[in-house]
């Protein structure tokens, strides 16, 4: 069964301080992982796309990497407007690729 | 990037009434739309694929007549929860994708009385 993991559940920062979330996943074969970001009562907001292990994609203080088994979101020096929760999903190959298989999520919390 | 509306952003019905959810892709258009729930503290569940022109694909124990999808233009699906009970209160999200990367709306919070 497809299963995407993702740790720490729940992340506090002081402001300046860098850290990585991460998201593990289990599918017969990735077509594509992404990473969102989710405000309380809002929408995801879409950040990266990765297609296959060593890619990395960078914007602002994120830099998302991905390995045959995880992914990994780095914040460097995060500011208190990242506070967010961090969800990763998976596409899989197979017969249904447009469906997105979510985590739990990583809520973070960066304080001043 | 991609924007995608929904309306209502919040609804409050009462038992047993049935409620329309709106789902736009505002600057492309979009064969295919997502309809996912999420319960609060808990990561989003994909309810069924909205295909224009065609019937929706529904998820494995999701119910399809209480779940009424129609995807009647290149730009809107539309949601209708029908015979709503409290259960069913949640936040509905929506998406829409013009390439590869699925894009959400704002979400829409079902309150059932």
């Amino acid at each position: 069964e497809d299963q995407v993991t993702q740790s720490p559940e729940a992340l506090r920062l002081q402001e300046g301080e860098s850290s990585s979330l991460n998201c593990s996943y289990t599918v017969s074969g990735l077509r594509g992982l992404f990473w969102y970001r989710q405000d309380p009562g809002k929408g995801p907001e879409f950040l990266f796309t990765l297609y296959s292990a060593g890619e990395e994609k960078e914007k602002e203080r994120l830099k998302a990497t991905l390995t045959k088994k995880e992914s990994f979101l780095h914040i460097t020096a995060p500011k208190p407007e990242d506070s967010a929760t961090y969800l990763c999903a998976v596409q899989a190959l197979g017969l249904n690729t447009d469906k997105l298989i979510f985590g739990t999520g990583t809520r973070l919390q960066v304080f001043p | 990037g991609a924007v995608v509306s929904q309306h209502p952003s919040w609804v409050i019905c009462k038992s047993g009434t049935s409620v329309k959810i709106e789902c736009r892709s505002l600057d492309f258009q979009a064969t295919t739309m997502f309809w996912y729930r999420q319960f609060p503290k808990q990561s989003l569940m994909l309810m069924a694929t909205s295909n224009e022109g065609s019937k929706a694909t529904y998820e494995q124990g999701v119910e399809k007549d209480k779940f009424l999808i129609n995807h009647a233009s290149l730009t809107l699906s539309t949601l209708t929860v029908t015979s709503a009970h409290p259960e069913d209160s949640s936040f509905y999200i929506c998406s829409a994708r013009p390439l590869a990367e699925q894009y959400f709306g704002p979400g829409t919070r079902l309150t059932v009385t």
